[in-house]
């Protein structure tokens, strides 16, 4: 069935460093991909998504890329900040838009 | 904007009590969902529901049943408390069939089961 595999946490940089968070999928069809963020003590909100393969998702300064012949949506952020630090989940809609698959997150902390 | 709420932010129960957690969105969303996050195991589901009255098992459905009454409305019901069931639970809400369109989460309700 579908599944979303991501990068073990946790993840620790200091400020202004480069983040990638890797996120795998496997799927049939033509699934869409999203990350999710959710910072201490909140639920998750939408960070970014992409509907089919080489679109690039972005906000709030990350990207991610759906890469179907990787079949890889990583996160990425070329500077992060100490407001970064949260738990990102990486999250994948199938074909028929009926299931849901997350990935079992990734905790990053970013220090001053 | 969208909003899914959630009744309780935090919650504390005896073992054995019969606990309710309400989830109310405002987006006429036919899909909600109830999830439990515990640290190392992420997001595991546990019921979800396509329209009303209708109500599917997730992954982890024992100790825990839902009512959905009304679209707008998701409940999820602990029969009997456990310690077990000490967790952080998310409700979410989504339009259905539309592989593109996100999942709205509620902000958590932390249970806590002495």
């Amino acid at each position: 069935g579908d599944s979303v595999t991501q990068m073990e946490g946790p993840v620790t940089l200091s400020e202004e460093a480069f983040l990638t968070i890797n996120c795998t999928y496997t799927a049939t069809g033509y699934p869409s991909l999203f990350w999710y963020v959710q910072y201490p003590g909140e639920g998750l909100q939408l960070l970014l998504k992409a509907t089919k393969a080489d679109d690039k998702g972005s906000n709030k300064g990350f990207e991610a890329t759906y890469r179907k012949e990787t079949t890889s949506f990583h996160l990425e952020k070329g500077s992060v900040q100490v407001s970064d630090s949260a738990v990102y989940f990486c999250a994948l809609s199938d074909n028929t838009g009926n299931q849901f698959y997350f990935g079992t997150g990734t905790s990053l902390t970013v220090i001053p | 904007d969208v909003k899914v709420t959630q009744s309780s932010r935090y919650l504390v129960k005896r073992t054995g009590e019969k606990v309710f957690l309400e989830c109310v969105q405002d987006m006429d969303h036919e899909n909600m969902f109830w999830y439990r996050q515990d640290p190392g195991l992420g997001l595991r589901l546990i019921y979800f529901s396509y329209d009303v009255k209708m109500k599917e098992k997730g992954d982890i459905p024992e100790g825990y049943s839902v009512s959905r009454e009304k679209k707008e409305r998701f409940s999820l019901i602990l029969e009997s408390a456990s310690t077990n069931q000490t967790s952080m639970y998310l409700c979410a809400s989504r339009q259905s069939g539309q592989r593109q369109e996100t999942q709205y989460f509620g902000p958590g309700t932390r249970l806590l089961v002495l």
